[in-house]
């Protein structure tokens, strides 16, 4: 079994400032990876970041990073300097050789100008 | 680039009616996903296709049939539409199984009256 967890219904952060998105994932696979997808109003589901679970280094892609814990089975997001358009429902999802995408409940994001 | 494409993007049914989504990816990916998408239960997994020709159940089966007609193309039907079926709908497509990123369509906006 395979499931991912987001404790964290709504955040809110100040323009400019840095907020961290919460996720705990658990599954019983050894080879998986690990993804933010980000849903804006359009409704359209866009990655944000990806991890391999096998790489100890914690992915980066320009304000967005992740604090990956494997041990603990954490994976959070940390956006920096935050924009109004970083506005949107994030997803945390956990992916194995099972082939699946397993999403967690979302947290929605505000931004405050 | 069209990616992954729903049609239609949003449907009114009446209890009991019957309707199948579609879903095309232009990408050549093997995989391939539908999902609903709920208040405050992200997204869960209805089926999957893990390559042409084959289909798997995911977390919510009940109420749904898939056909996997080509690489291309993997179609979702509800025999008989029930209000607990109101949802977002989510088409996906992957290259491979699980370890890279799943595109989406823009989502069915579906309504069972």
């Amino acid at each position: 079994a395979q499931t991912v967890t987001q404790s964290q219904p709504e955040m809110s952060v100040q323009e400019a400032e840095t907020v961290t998105l919460s996720c705990t994932y658990d599954t019983s696979e050894s080879d998986y990876y690990l993804f933010w997808y980000k849903q804006p109003p359009s409704r359209q589901m866009i990655l944000v970041i990806r991890q391999e679970a096998y790489k100890q280094q914690n992915a980066t892609e320009n304000r967005f990073s992740v604090n990956f814990q494997k041990a603990a089975k954490s994976f959070s997001l940390k956006i920096s300097d935050s924009q109004l358009g970083d506005a949107a429902m994030y997803f945390c999802a956990c992916s194995s050789g099972t082939y699946k995408y397993i999403f967690g409940t979302g947290t929605r994001l505000k931004v405050l100008a | 680039n069209a990616g992954v494409t729903q049609t239609p993007k949003f449907q009114v049914l009446k209890t009991g009616q019957s309707m199948t989504l579609q879903c095309a990816q232009d990408m050549n990916h093997n995989s391939m996903y539908w999902y609903r998408q709920d208040p405050g239960m992200g997204l869960r997994l209805i089926y999957y296709s893990a390559s042409e020709g084959t289909t798997d159940k995911g977390e919510v089966p009940n109420g749904y049939n898939v056909s996997r007609l080509n690489k291309r193309e993997f179609s979702l039907r509800l025999e008989s539409a029930a209000p607990s079926q109101t949802s977002v709908y989510f088409c996906a497509s992957s290259p491979k199984a699980g370890n890279t990123e799943a595109f989406f369509g823009q989502g069915t906006r579906l309504t069972v009256v």
